[in-house]
């Protein structure tokens, strides 16, 4: 069974410094997805950003990037120049690359942007 | 721009009354389809899953129920409702968005079941 476990439960970071939020996850597939969402206080889920297991390079959305390593099962987002409406609960999920597209979820890292 | 509609947003129901929570998806064809509810703090808990019409997958044991009667609509029911039923309802569908393997969440209904 895939687990994904994020071991930070609380950050905080100065406005436009640069923050790492951490994840990482157990599978035997080898195709597969990752993502990181971002729930604001509003609690809708946004899609922050996509990786594909079989892509060697490390998917980036503008201010927001992920270092992939899939041998050591990490997959950390980088926020850079953080902005206040950074603020907000992130998610790291799983999901296989086919099928039902179900996710495994981990727990959450609360961020918050102080000015 | 929002692909995923739910409503409504807000609900205050009392113990012991039914419950019917809608979805609906934009600009796809054949989504998969998916219920999460969310405690005030916690993680997301997936409660049903759709790949098509009238399949519905259950994933935890509980006082709900889903439908899916129409190819972009899927619904969340119960008969009676508990007082554990509350939280945050959000629904998610494959393929509103760039890639048609990713879920694009909709923006969700609070319950408060009184």
């Amino acid at each position: 069974a895939q687990t994904v476990t994020q071991s930070q439960p609380e950050m905080s970071v100065q406005e436009a410094e640069t923050v790492t939020l951490s994840c990482t996850y157990d599978t035997s597939e080898n195709n597969y997805y990752l993502f990181w969402y971002k729930q604001p206080p509003s609690r809708q889920m946004i899609l922050v950003i996509r990786q594909e297991a079989y892509k060697q390079q490390n998917a980036t959305e503008n201010r927001f990037s992920v270092n992939f390593q899939k041998a050591a099962k990490s997959f950390s987002l980088k926020i850079s120049d953080s902005q206040l409406g950074d603020t907000a609960m992130y998610f790291c999920a799983f999901s296989k690359a086919s099928g039902t597209y179900k996710y495994i979820f981990g727990t959450g890292t609360r961020l918050k942007v102080l000015a | 721009s929002q692909t995923i509609h739910q409503w409504p947003a807000t609900l205050v129901q009392p113990v012991g009354s039914p419950l019917s929570l809608e979805c609906t998806v934009e600009g796809t064809s054949n989504p998969n389809l998916y219920w999460y509810r969310q405690a005030a703090g916690r993680g997301l808990q997936l409660l049903f899953y759709s790949v098509g019409i009238g399949q519905i997958s259950s994933e935890v044991p509980q006082n709900l129920s889903a439908s899916r009667p129409q190819d972009r609509q899927f619904i969340l029911s119960s008969k009676k409702l508990l007082l554990s039923d509350s939280g945050f309802y959000l629904c998610a569908g494959t393929g509103a968005g760039l890639w048609t393997d990713t879920q694009y969440f909709g923006p969700g209904t609070r319950l408060t079941v009184l």
